[in-house]
């Protein structure tokens, strides 16, 4: 399958600091990819929409100015945690959508970033 | 962003017996997806569904995608303690240049030896 790669896997910044998170598709180009937050035991929570050379699409209720996206490349997408609080803590996922011709596509996970804010 | 309707929640089920969890939609989707997620990890995708009413397998795993396109169903048969994990439906939509993804709230999978 497809590969995406998240870096750094864990991190821990201070209170007040900015922390970007990377999503790299490494065999593909991804028009689209898309950022997710997730709190221990649920499920996937979309933050965001990230088409390649346009501003990205929040979920209602996401701070842009608090989660900066930047989709520069087809295989490269950025989350930046600005001013980082402890409730900004969480395990953040970015997912890559690989389209096709023949097939209508599929959507792969990077690994994830755990963030822990002190 | 909204979710679809996955169930059941979890499951406690003895190593050898058949799982089966489902995801329904109020809404149509082109394509329907089920992930596994181990903890700590990025979900991993296990089967894609494309057409309406198709069937596929993968292995002991089973999922159709409803003939509605509002619905999709994963079995796992025979399962074994290394099926534990978080099981997660999606439905995508493709509009123009957009991709709308949505995800089920997981089905949180037990397996006892």
């Amino acid at each position: 399958g497809a590969v995406v790669s998240q870096h750094p896997s864990r991190v821990i910044c201070k209170s007040g600091t900015s922390v970007k998170i990377e999503c790299r598709s490494l065999d593909f180009q991804a028009t689209t990819m898309f950022w997710y937050r997730q709190f221990p035991k649920q499920s996937l929570m979309l933050m965001a929409t990230s088409n390649e050379g346009s501003k990205a699409t929040y979920e209602q209720g996401v701070e842009k100015d608090k989660f900066l996206i930047n989709h520069a490349s087809l295989t490269l997408s950025t989350l930046t945690v600005t001013s980082a609080h402890p409730e900004d803590s969480s395990f953040y996922i970015c997912s890559a959508w690989r389209g096709g011709q023949v097939w209508p596509g599929e959507l792969f996970f990077g690994e994830g970033s755990r963030l822990t804010v002190l | 962003g909204q979710q679809l309707n996955q169930s059941p929640q979890s499951m406690f089920i003895q190593e050898g017996e058949d799982v089966s969890m489902n995801c329904t939609s109020s809404s149509i989707f082109n394509t329907w997806l089920w992930y596994k997620q181990d903890p700590g990890e990025g979900p991993v995708l296990l089967i894609a569904l494309y057409k309406a009413g198709e069937l596929t397998s993968n292995g002991r795993l089973t999922a159709q995608f409803g003939i509605t396109r509002k619905d999709s169903f994963l079995n796992i048969s025979a399962s074994i303690p290394s099926d534990v994990g978080i099981y997660f439906c999606a439905g995508h939509l493709n509009h123009g240049n957009n991709n709308d993804m949505r995800f089920g709230a997981g089905t949180r999978l037990t397996v006892k030896p």
